[in-house]
């Protein structure tokens, strides 16, 4: 089983949509989570660290859930620079300091 | 902008050449990273280093090597290429003010070829 496992997509919405990727981690000594923003043939850029107490950046919203061992990333109000690929990473069980990557999913947002 | 270079961007070679990989950074961090993607696969975490003279093997067995004499200068070998190592690497480092866990800053990746 893979330690960090996310749905490829890709998720196709229209502008204006809202949109929802989750992502789940196997290690539960994961300490800290975050949304990695990639576009095609670029390299990942961070998006937003995720905390328990969920945060906030403009239409974005992340939140981790511990309990069940998963963090999501909503997006509201869609726009077409949206589309890209969000890697979710989480620490490894080490802690120290070494990010174990998902997959990605890929959005694709349409006119 | 982060401050993390690497060159070549683009390397195409025969099999059994020897490649180097540069990877650079301005920012002063300690922590330095590789990482392997294919298209529309997750990064691999191939080598790391938490400083000068430190070097260690990720997640993934990887046939190459690196080396961290300088800070700022984590360079990636491989000895004889092969089709299969075929891939993008990408270069990335941490700031250590952050503690164990932070943003990481990736370069823009080299894009390798092996025919």
């Amino acid at each position: 089983r893979k330690e960090v496992e996310q749905d490829p997509g890709p998720f196709n919405v229209p502008e204006g949509a809202t949109v929802a990727f989750n992502c789940t981690y196997s290690n539960s000594a994961s300490q800290s989570f975050f949304w990695y923003r990639q576009d095609c043939r670029k390299e990942p850029k961070l998006l937003m660290s995720v905390y328990s107490s969920g945060n906030e950046d403009g239409r974005f919203t992340a939140q981790l859930n511990r309990a069940s061992q998963y963090i999501s990333l909503l997006i509201r109000d869609s726009k077409l620079s949206d589309s890209a690929t969000y890697l979710c990473a989480g620490t490894s069980s080490s802690n120290t300091g070494k990010l174990i990557f998902g997959q990605g999913t890929t959005l694709q947002v349409k006119p | 902008e982060a401050d993390i270079y690497q060159t070549p961007r683009y390397l195409v070679i025969g099999t059994g050449k020897k490649i180097t990989l540069e990877c650079s950074q301005t920012m002063g961090h300690d922590k330095m990273y590789w990482y392997q993607q294919d298209p529309g696969m997750e990064l691999h975490l191939i080598h790391y280093s938490y400083g000068v003279n430190s070097t260690e093997k990720g997640d993934l067995s990887s046939e190459s090597t690196v080396s961290r004499i300088r800070t700022e200068h984590f360079p990636l070998t491989l000895e004889s290429a092969r089709p299969s190592h075929t891939s993008q690497y990408l270069c990335a480092s941490s700031d250590p003010g952050q503690g164990n866990t932070g943003e990481l800053f990736f370069g823009e990746g080299s894009r390798l070829t092996v025919l």
